[in-house]
C-alpha cells in the first residue's frame, strides 16, 4: 500500500524561527511532490510543488526532496503567527493523475 | 477557490437518507475528484474523472456513486447514509496534463445522525 507519513504535532515554533515539516513516502515510483497548507475549517491550497532532487525556494518557503531516502521536506523561514495551519505532504505516482496524502502535521508560531 | 463551486457548505442527515453534494467547475479542466477528511487526518481519494462519462474509484469508494456528464460538475451521490460517512468533503480539480495541480473546492461539512 502507497503510504505518506507525518508527523502529526504539533509543531510549536517561536516567531521568527525556522520550522521544519517532514514526509516520507513509500513508493519509490514516486515522482512529483506537493506542500498543501490547511488553515482550521479551511481547504487545502498549494504552496509548494518538487520534481527532482534538491532544494525548491519560493520566497520563505523551502522544498528539499531527497528520493534515495524517500523524504522529502518543507522549511519555513521566518516563521509568522499567520503561518499556523497544517501542512499536508502529497505524492503523486509516476505520471498519473492521482495523489496519496500524509496526515498532516499541525504547525503552530507563537508570537 | 480556484473556479471550484461545492454546495451545500453543511448539511445534516439522518441514518438512512441519501443526498447529493455538488461539485462545479469554470476552469475547463478535464480531471474532477472526491475526497474526504476525517478530523485531524489526510485527504481519502472517494472517486475521480479523467472526462466527462468516465469515472473510476479511488481509495474509499464504498457507500458513494458519481456521475460525470458534464465537463463542468461531478456530483457525489450518498445512498442510506452512516454514522462512518460523518466527514468533510472536498472536490478538487486538475487540466490532466504538464505538473497537473490540483485545486480544491471549499468543501461540504456533512454530519450523519
Amino acid at each position: 500500500q502507497k503510504e505518506v507519513e507525518q508527523n502529526s504535532g504539533p509543531l510549536s515554533v517561536p516567531e521568527g524561527a525556522i520550522a521544519s515539516l517532514n514526509c516520507t513516502y513509500s513508493d519509490r515510483g514516486s515522482q512529483s511532490f506537493f506542500w498543501y497548507r490547511q488553515y482550521s475549517g479551511k481547504s487545502p491550497e498549494l504552496i509548494m510543488s518538487i520534481y527532482s532532487n534538491g532544494d525548491k525556494e519560493d520566497g520563505r518557503f523551502t522544498a528539499q526532496l531527497n528520493k534515495a531516502s524517500q523524504y522529502v521536506s518543507l522549511l519555513i523561514r521566518d516563521s509568522q503567527p499567520s503561518d499556523s495551519a497544517t501542512y499536508l505532504c502529497a505524492a503523486r505516482l509516476g505520471a498519473g493523475n492521482m495523489l496519496t496524502f500524509g496526515g498532516g502535521t499541525r504547525l503552530m508560531v507563537k508570537p | 477557490n480556484a473556479g471550484v463551486t461545492q454546495t451545500p457548505k453543511f448539511r445534516i442527515l439522518k441514518i438512512g437518507q441519501s443526498m447529493t453534494l455538488q461539485c462545479a467547475q469554470d476552469m475547463n479542466h478535464n480531471y474532477m475528484y472526491w475526497y474526504r477528511q476525517d478530523p485531524g487526518m489526510g485527504l481519502k481519494l472517494i472517486y475521480y474523472s479523467v472526462g466527462a462519462g468516465i469515472t473510476d474509484k479511488g481509495e474509499v469508494p464504498n457507500g458513494y456513486n458519481v456521475s460525470r456528464s458534464t465537463t463542468e460538475d461531478f456530483p457525489l451521490r450518498l445512498e442510506l447514509a452512516a454514522p462512518s460517512q460523518t466527514s468533510v468533503y472536498f472536490c478538487a480539480i486538475s487540466d490532466g496534463w504538464g505538473k497537473n495541480i490540483q485545486y480544491f473546492g471549499a468543501g461540504t461539512r456533512l454530519s450523519v445522525l
